[in-house]
């Protein structure tokens, strides 16, 4: 069964909104999540690493302001794009990453976000 | 810095033929190694890992990988693939400190997969 639970799968809003994209871990408690963004045929880029507790870690680039990030308990993280644009478009994919050696990370099934 | 090469955009395949996709890595050290596949529309599915030992890995849906330092190479190969194995396949990279997931992977740009009936 799923490990990672993300929602929405798909938003189509108009410019200026702002959108809130869950990540839910389903079978462990996640110390840390991570959030990608991909392109249109084209490769996963981290955005940000999302640890419980604490703020997120945003990869260079990109902007902290823009993609708000809450990680407020072990099961639960969000991606909030705020003011949201055309080129914000994209697809969101979250991961979770349980702890330990050896554990890989374990992806959401993605949110494909459309800015009219 | 990290970095994955996945050398073919596109490959093509029969149906029942065998597969070869491959994959180099530039780290300056082993890094943990894995191979996902995505559907369309779809989030990534962990097709096999590796991190350490037996050089040659096991996944699931008969998938293996091909572990080869000296090549930094870490190809992955199916023997006889199914039209359902068509998709989109990323091989990805995670630093060998990270324990394996507790960092942001590095992935390479894919390699889509067509099989022809």
């Amino acid at each position: 069964g799923a490990v990672v639970s993300q929602h929405p799968s798909r938003v189509i809003c108009k410019s200026g909104t702002s959108v809130k994209i869950e990540c839910r871990s389903l079978d462990f408690q996640a110390t840390t999540m991570f959030w990608y963004r991909q392109f249109p045929k084209q490769s996963l880029m981290l955005m940000a690493t999302s640890n419980e507790g604490s703020k997120a870690t945003y990869e260079q680039g990109v902007e902290k302001d823009k993609f708000l990030i809450n990680h407020a308990s072990l099961t639960l993280s969000t991606l909030t794009v705020t003011s949201a644009h055309p080129e914000d478009s994209s697809f969101y994919i979250c991961s979770t990453y349980a702890g330990g050696r050896s554990a890989p990370q374990h992806f959401g099934d993605g949110t494909r976000l459309s800015i009219l | 810095a990290q970095s994955v090469t996945q050398p073919d955009i596109h490959i093509t395949v029969s149906e029942g033929a065998s597969l070869e996709l491959r994959c180099n890595y530039s780290y300056g050290a082993t890094p943990y190694l894995f191979w996902y596949v995505q559907s369309p529309g779809q989030g990534l599915q962990l097709l096999l890992k590796y991190f350490s030992g037996d050089t040659l890995v096991q996944g699931i849906k008969g998938f293996e990988a091909e572990f080869k330092r000296s090549q930094s190479s870490f190809n992955l190969r199916k023997p006889s693939v199914h039209w359902s194995d068509a998709a989109e396949y990323f091989c990805a990279v995670a630093p060998i400190y990270s324990g394996g997931g507790a960092d942001g992977l590095t992935f390479g740009k894919g390699t889509h997969l067509i099989i022809q009936p």
